[in-house]
């Protein structure tokens, strides 16, 4: 079983300019979520997704951050225009629970902003 | 708000010794899971243990057991025999399962495993 694919990797921007990133879940995992980890500290729920709904994204700067799900499976996690402190690791998971007691992580993709 | 704190920021073990990592949380709720990620370095996160708040018995995956005091909070993480691979950063985490389910991390404590 494939897992969570996550992409780019690695990502190198300059303050203000825009940055994307890209989440395949796992097949059938309905749950998808997007987590930012900063380094040193445990990694932080930005979003959670059901399908293509959004359940939480309290903790979301939607200033300047967005995400989407359209078709319920691939999402797209955007920062326009990003700051220095976005550099961190942005991990994204899915889940096939709703309540997310099984979280499976992708590799992550590593934000440094200059 | 729910909280979970480890106060080990680092540790290190010898090869084939036992080690253990804790853990305390603190939530006002009786429903709820308890977890240990595993997250080596440059490599992705990996759940190595889960306890669910309602059973008494630790829960336990080999080398890996918990200590699951439900009164003190508290959620602890031995391994045993530790061997090299087992060098990573390791989390505990706690999800809520009445309302927010929301996974909420500790800061990670950081075991070296030395040869």
């Amino acid at each position: 079983e494939a897992g969570v694919a996550q992409s780019p990797r690695y990502k190198i921007i300059e303050k203000r300019q825009s940055v994307a990133f890209w989440c395949n879940p796992i097949s059938g995992h309905a749950t998808l979520y997007w987590y930012q980890q900063i380094l040193g500290q445990g990694p932080k729920l930005l979003i959670q997704f059901q399908n293509n709904g959004v359940v939480d994204d309290s903790q979301l700067p939607k200033d300047r951050f967005s995400a989407e799900r359209l078709k319920g499976v691939d999402s797209t996690l955007k920062i326009q225009p990003a700051k220095l402190e976005d550099s961190a690791v942005y991990l994204c998971a899915s889940s096939p629970t709703p309540s997310g007691n099984e979280q499976f992580f992708g590799p992550g993709t590593r934000l440094t902003v200059l | 708000a729910q909280t979970v704190t480890q106060s080990q920021p680092e540790m290190s073990v010898q090869e084939a010794e036992t080690v253990t990592l804790s853990c305390t949380y603190d939530t006002s709720e009786n429903n709820y899971y308890l977890f240990w990620y595993k997250q080596p370095p440059s490599r992705q996160m990996i759940l190595v243990i889960r306890q669910e708040a309602y059973k008494q018995q630790n829960a336990t995956e080999n080398r890996f057991s918990v200590n699951f005091q439900k009164a003190a909070k508290s959620f602890s993480l031995k391994i045993s025999d530790s061997q090299l691979g087992d060098t990573a950063m390791y989390f505990c985490a706690f999800i809520q399962m009445d309302s927010s389910y929301k996974l909420i991390f500790g800061s990670g404590t950081r075991l070296l495993v030395r040869p």
